[in-house]
C-alpha cells in the first residue's frame, strides 16, 4: 500500500496564480482533511471530507476550495495564490467509525508551497 | 471551544535524560479522543498514541508513557532514556465526539543532544 500519497512535494507560484495540490490514499478511508502547518501555529484544519459528495470547512478554509469525487482523491485548489498562502501543506485520511469521530490519522509527505 | 496547548516551545535534553512534553487540552465534550503524533527532521507525521476520554489509564510502550488526567485536562507524554533519535517536534491534538475537527497543538520541538 502507497498509503497517502501527495503531489508536487515542492511548488512556486507567483501571487495570483491558481494551482491544485492532489492527494490520494489507496486505504479506503472515508474521513480525508488537508492541512497546513506554518512556523509556531502548528497544524490548522483548511478542509475535510466525510466521504465521497461532502465536504465541509475547517479553521482556515479563506482562499482554498475542496471536492471529493472519489473516495480516494480529495484535492485542494488555490483560487488566487497569495504569500500569506507560503506554508507547508499535508493531506491525511483515517477511518471513520459509525457514529463517531475519525480515529488516528495518516499523513502524506507535505507539499512545500511558496508564493512570491 | 476547543483547544490544546502545548506551553513548551522547544525543549533541549542530553541523551539518556527523562523528558515530559505537556498537553492541556480545552472541550466542552464528554467524550473525546486525544492523540499524539511526532514530526522527526524529515517532516513526515507519525501517529503514536490514541486515547479516549473514558480510559484514565496510563499507557507505556518502551520508552514512552503517557499520562491522562481529566482533573487537570493533561495529556503528557513522557520518553525514558531519551535518545538522539527521539528529536522531534510532538503534536498533541483532539477531536470530540460528534465532530470532524481535529484541534492541534503548537507542538513542542524536543531536542536531544549527544
Amino acid at each position: 500500500n502507497a498509503g497517502v500519497t501527495q503531489t508536487p512535494k515542492f511548488q512556486v507560484l507567483k501571487t495570483g496564480q491558481s494551482m491544485t495540490l492532489q492527494c490520494a490514499q489507496d486505504m479506503n478511508h472515508e474521513y480525508m482533511s488537508w492541512y497546513r502547518q506554518d512556523p509556531g501555529m502548528g497544524l490548522r484544519l483548511i478542509h475535510y471530507s466525510v466521504g465521497a459528495g461532502i465536504t465541509d470547512q475547517g479553521e482556515v478554509p479563506n482562499g482554498y476550495n475542496v471536492s471529493r469525487s472519489t473516495t480516494e482523491d480529495f484535492p485542494l485548489r488555490l483560487l488566487s495564490a497569495a504569500p500569506s498562502q507560503t506554508s507547508v501543506y499535508f493531506c491525511a485520511s483515517s477511518y471513520l467509525p459509525s457514529g463517531g469521530p475519525p480515529n488516528e490519522q495518516f499523513f502524506g509527505p507535505g507539499t512545500r508551497l511558496t508564493v512570491l | 471551544a476547543q483547544k490544546v496547548t502545548q506551553a513548551q516551545t522547544e525543549i533541549s535534553v542530553v541523551e539518556k535524560e527523562d523528558v515530559t512534553l505537556d498537553c492541556v487540552y480545552e472541550t466542552r465534550d464528554t467524550t473525546y479522543y486525544l492523540f499524539w503524533y511526532k514530526q522527526p527532521p524529515s517532516g513526515e507525521l507519525v501517529f503514536l498514541i490514541r486515547r479516549n476520554s473514558f480510559d484514565e489509564q496510563n499507557e507505556i510502550s518502551g520508552r514512552y508513557s503517557w499520562n491522562f488526567q481529566k482533573s487537570t485536562s493533561s495529556f503528557n507524554f513522557t520518553i525514558t532514556a531519551s535518545q538522539v533519535v527521539d528529536s522531534a517536534v510532538y503534536f498533541c491534538a483532539l477531536i470530540a465526539s460528534g465532530t470532524y475537527k481535529y484541534i492541534f497543538g503548537t507542538g513542542t520541538r524536543l531536542k536531544v543532544l549527544a
